[in-house]
């Protein structure tokens, strides 16, 4: 079946550090993939999204690559900010299922000044 | 484009009441919406699909006699947490897609309900 990991957080990072959060994925067929952003007391907001392989989702400075091979899609920022401050969740969406949505646990990102 | 509007955003409760919950899509037509619920540091738990004209399909473990769900026009649908106890407290999030495919669900800034 399909089905989405996510590392475990919390994430606590300085100002400007580098952001990676791993995502794998089990999929029957070919997914698209997204990263959605929840800032705390809100609903999801999409991030970013890839909908076959190679392909890269890029929005707000984060960005994250398809890649079929390693079945993952780690999520990446070259210099977090405060702002960042939120929960991350990784999802996947396949047509041979019905376009349900499978989600990931979601991991806390805290940045600190 | 693509917003989905959640009322209310916030709703305390005395347990037996019920409350409504309404998700709109304000620029675009939703065959289909989604209710999720989500847990203190928890991801989200999917309860039912809500369809246009016809009646929800809900998730298996989920009430529906307790959590009634209508979804009378492209842009609107409801949830009704009837009889509300105490442990129906939680974050209760909408959310609708343009179509289908590879179409990214829009969320609703959901309802953190509250019951006394």
């Amino acid at each position: 079946g399909n089905s989405v990991t996510q590392m475990e957080g919390p994430v606590t990072l300085s100002e400007e550090a580098f952001l990676t959060i791993n995502c794998t994925y089990t999929a029957t067929g070919y997914p698209s993939l997204f990263w959605y952003v929840q800032y705390p007391g809100e609903g999801l907001q999409l991030l970013l999204k890839a909908t076959k392989a190679d392909d890269k989702g890029s929005n707000k400075g984060f960005e994250a690559t398809y890649r079929k091979e390693t079945t993952s899609f780690h999520l990446e920022k070259g210099s977090v900010q405060v702002s960042d401050s939120a929960v991350y969740f990784c999802a996947l969406s396949e047509l041979y299922t019905g376009n349900q949505f499978y989600f990931g646990t979601g991991t806390s990102l805290t940045v600190i000044p | 484009g693509a917003v989905v509007s959640q009322h209310p955003s916030r709703v305390i409760c005395k347990s037996g009441t019920s409350v409504k919950i309404e998700c709109r899509s304000l620029d675009f037509q939703a065959t289909t919406m989604f209710w999720y619920r989500q847990f203190p540091k928890q991801s989200l738990m999917l309860m039912a699909t809500s369809n246009e004209g016809s009646k929800a399909t809900y998730e298996q473990g989920v009430e529906k006699d307790k959590f009634l769900i209508n979804h009378a026009s492209l842009t609107l649908s409801t949830l009704t947490v009837t009889s509300a106890h105490p442990e129906d407290s939680s974050f209760y999030i909408c959310s609708a897609r343009l179509s289908g495919g590879n179409s990214p669900l829009h969320f609703g800034n959901g309802t953190r309900l509250t019951v006394t």
